[in-house]
């Protein structure tokens, strides 16, 4: 079975410093993994995805994520914060269901804080 | 604009009377998911289906029903609500269900209150 970890519930860091937001996965097979970003009030957006083209995926507004098998990681980066980026990200697996499609397990998500 | 919507986006009920949560996309998505999303635990899928007349059981499927008589839309039903099931919903679609390209749009999410 598979399961997400992201183990920090909350980040803070200050504006214009780099933001690493931690994931580890458990997966039988070869997974697929995203990173979404949900601003408060909103739904969920894809930040990037994980599919094996590539170990480090860029994403959209600056963020980017690397692929460690050996570690079973997938930590979501940027390398200076913006205000805009307070939000909660959540790290996602996907691998194929016991009904054939893809199931996903969601983290249990971070809230970022980005201050002044 | 290709998008998912939910309606109503917000509802205060009381148990047991039973509600609707309706859901839409306009991309011909064949897959659709129902998710609820509760502090700390983050978003778990309720039901979800591949494709018309065909739906599944997600990880958090008591209490709710679901049908896809058509392709675009895929409602939620609560027949006896509780207030355990207070909680805010999501619906999502992505193009297929299997495959690497799955990414899953969600629609703006839906805050039940059940009192």
């Amino acid at each position: 079975a598979q399961s997400v970890t992201q183990l920090d519930s909350h980040v803070s860091v200050s504006e214009g410093t780099p933001v690493l937001l931690r994931c580890n996965y458990s997966s039988s097979y070869s997974p697929s993994l995203f990173w979404y970003v949900q601003h408060p009030n909103k739904g969920l957006q894809l930040l990037l995805k994980y599919t094996s083209a590539a170990t480090l995926v860029k994403g959209i507004n600056g963020f980017e994520a690397e692929f460690k098998k050996s570690e079973t990681s997938f930590h979501l980066t940027k390398p200076s914060a913006h205000m805009s980026d307070a939000a909660e990200y959540f790290c996602v697996v996907s691998e194929r269901g016991r009904g054939g499609g893809n199931k996903l397990t969601f983290g249990t998500g971070t809230q970022l804080k980005v201050e002044l | 604009e290709a998008q998912v919507t939910q309606n109503p986006r917000y509802l205060i009920t009381v148990t047991g009377k039973k509600l609707t949560v309706t859901c839409s996309q306009n991309m011909n998505h064949e897959y659709m998911s129902w998710y609820r999303q509760d502090p700390g635990l983050g978003l778990r899928q309720i039901y979800y289906s591949m494709n018309v007349e065909v739906t599944d059981k997600g990880d958090v499927p008591e209490g709710y029903k679901v049908s896809r008589k058509e392709k675009r839309n895929f409602p939620l039903i609560l027949e006896s609500p509780s207030p355990n099931q207070t909680s805010l919903y999501f619906c999502a679609s992505s193009f297929s269900g299997t495959g690497d390209y799955n990414e899953q749009f969600f629609g703006p999410g839906t805050r039940l209150t059940v009192l």
